[in-house]
């Protein structure tokens, strides 16, 4: 079974400094691997995929995300946070040929004036 | 181009009711998976449906039904309701691929159910 550990639960960054969300997976093959973001009381949105190829992925906002198989990580970063990236991220693994989602238990990102 | 959109955006019901949650799904899209996000969780997959049939499913007991349209449009419906679950539900669609990259989910903003 797919599944998905996100160690952080919350994460403070001071505005424009850099920032690094931890993911990682467990599956059996080669995953589909999913950022999406959530601001409070809202649905999902996709902010980078991983399905194959180039190992380091970019995404919308500035965002990137590097896939290492060696370490079951696809870690998700940005060099400078905005206030208005504040939000709840969620990182996703997918089966190939399946669309369905397995999610881990996001991560809350706190931006500091 | 309209997103998946989702209706009704708020929903109170007590335990025991029924209910249903729509949704459509992003133009060009013909699969409709279903999550549930409890308060301080990730979403969890309910099921999926493709060309109206439930193609998969998670772990959630037969008190959580689906319905597919010929439109692609998709039903939520919960019966007997209890208090565990008040959550956030989720519609995401996609297009149905070989694997081969098609597989994103798009998500709707959610219904957001509280049963009392």
């Amino acid at each position: 079974a797919q599944s998905v550990t996100q160690p952080d639960i919350h994460i403070t960054v001071s505005e424009g400094a850099s920032l690094e969300l931890r993911c990682n997976y467990s599956y059996g093959a080669t995953p589909y691997l999913f950022w999406y973001v959530q601001s409070p009381g809202q649905g999902l949105q996709l902010l980078l995929k991983y399905f194959s190829g180039d190992t380091l992925v970019q995404g919308i906002k500035g965002f990137e995300a590097e896939f290492k198989r060696s370490q079951s990580s696809f870690n998700l970063r940005k060099p400078s946070v905005h206030w208005s990236d504040a939000a709840e991220y969620f990182c996703a693994v997918g089966a190939r040929g399946y669309s369905t989602l397995t999610f881990g238990k996001g991560t809350m990102l706190l931006v500091s004036p | 181009d309209a997103g998946v959109t989702q209706s009704p955006t708020h929903l109170i019901k007590t335990r025991g009711q029924q209910v249903t949650l729509r949704c459509s799904p992003k133009s060009g899209h013909d699969t409709v998976s279903w999550y549930q996000q409890a308060l301080g969780q990730g979403p969890q997959f309910i099921f999926q449906y493709y060309e109206e049939e439930e193609r998969q499913r998670g772990n959630f007991p037969d008190r959580f039904s689906g319905h597919q349209f010929p439109n692609y449009s998709s039903e939520l419906n919960v019966n007997a309701l209890l208090l565990g679950d008040s959550a956030l539900y989720l519609c995401a669609s996609s297009l149905a691929g070989s694997g081969g990259g098609t597989d994103t989910q798009y998500f709707g903003p959610g219904t957001r159910l509280t049963v009392l």
